[in-house]
């Protein structure tokens, strides 16, 4: 079945540090890849939209310059989470479809982020 | 914009019962998702399904357009099915439920 790898798992971090975080999909195209975040005992919110070769779609509220969304081939979308604060601490999952719009997205493990 | 609810929030439950969790949106979809999130965060697409019903072994999810409802059920429920069971509705992008955190105990 269709898997999408991200990684890594967990990362802790210094205040002000960058974390990229990678979404791959190991056994299809992903046309669309979406970047959602949690927290805890919350819902998926879903931050941004991104279509391979061109610019992200970011949702409202959300920062386009401290989370960089690169979607540079059909198996690689990474966000970016730049100058990191404690406040960005959460959950963040990617998830990634395949060329039809219909075909259901297909979610990676999700990447905890703790920055200190 | 669509409002997702689900009921219950939370769910515990003794190995073997009949388990069912709903979900209601409010305004038109192209499809309804079932996902379940284990307590590391992954998620597992459990379904997909814009009518009818489905079922996948001890999982069947139904759903109902015109009164924008649907249901997930599962039966002889086993302590590993205990995770957070999200609905959510896709038109152009995803909403999510808030959520049934379920707990089976053996």
């Amino acid at each position: 079945g269709a898997v999408v790898s991200q990684h890594p798992s967990w990362v802790i971090c210094k205040s002000g540090t960058s974390v990229k975080i990678e979404c791959r999909s190991l056994d299809f195209q992903a046309t669309t890849m979406f970047w959602y975040r949690q927290f805890p005992k919350q819902s998926l919110m879903l931050m941004a939209t991104s279509n391979e070769g061109s610019k992200a779609t970011y949702e409202q509220g959300v920062e386009k310059d401290k989370f960089l969304i690169n979607h540079a081939s059909l198996t690689l979308s990474t966000l970016t989470v730049t100058s990191a604060h404690p406040e960005d601490s959460s959950f963040y999952i990617c998830s990634a479809r395949r060329r039809a719009s219909n075909q259901p997205q297909h979610f990676g493990d999700g990447t905890r982020l703790s920055i200190l | 914009k669509n409002e997702v609810e689900q009921s219950p929030q939370n769910l515990t439950a003794q190995e073997g019962e009949f388990i069912t969790i709903n979900c209601s949106y409010s305004v038109g979809i192209s499809a309804l998702h079932w996902l379940q999130q284990h307590p590391g965060g992954g998620i597992v697409s459990l379904f997909m399904l814009s009518s009818g019903k489905k079922k996948h072994g001890r999982l069947i999810a139904t759903i109902n357009i015109q009164e924008k409802h649907s249901s997930l059920h599962i039966t002889a429920s086993h302590p590993r099915d205990s995770a957070v069971y999200i609905c959510a509705v896709e038109f152009n992008m995803l909403t999510f439920g808030g959520g049934t955190r379920l707990m089976v105990k053996p």
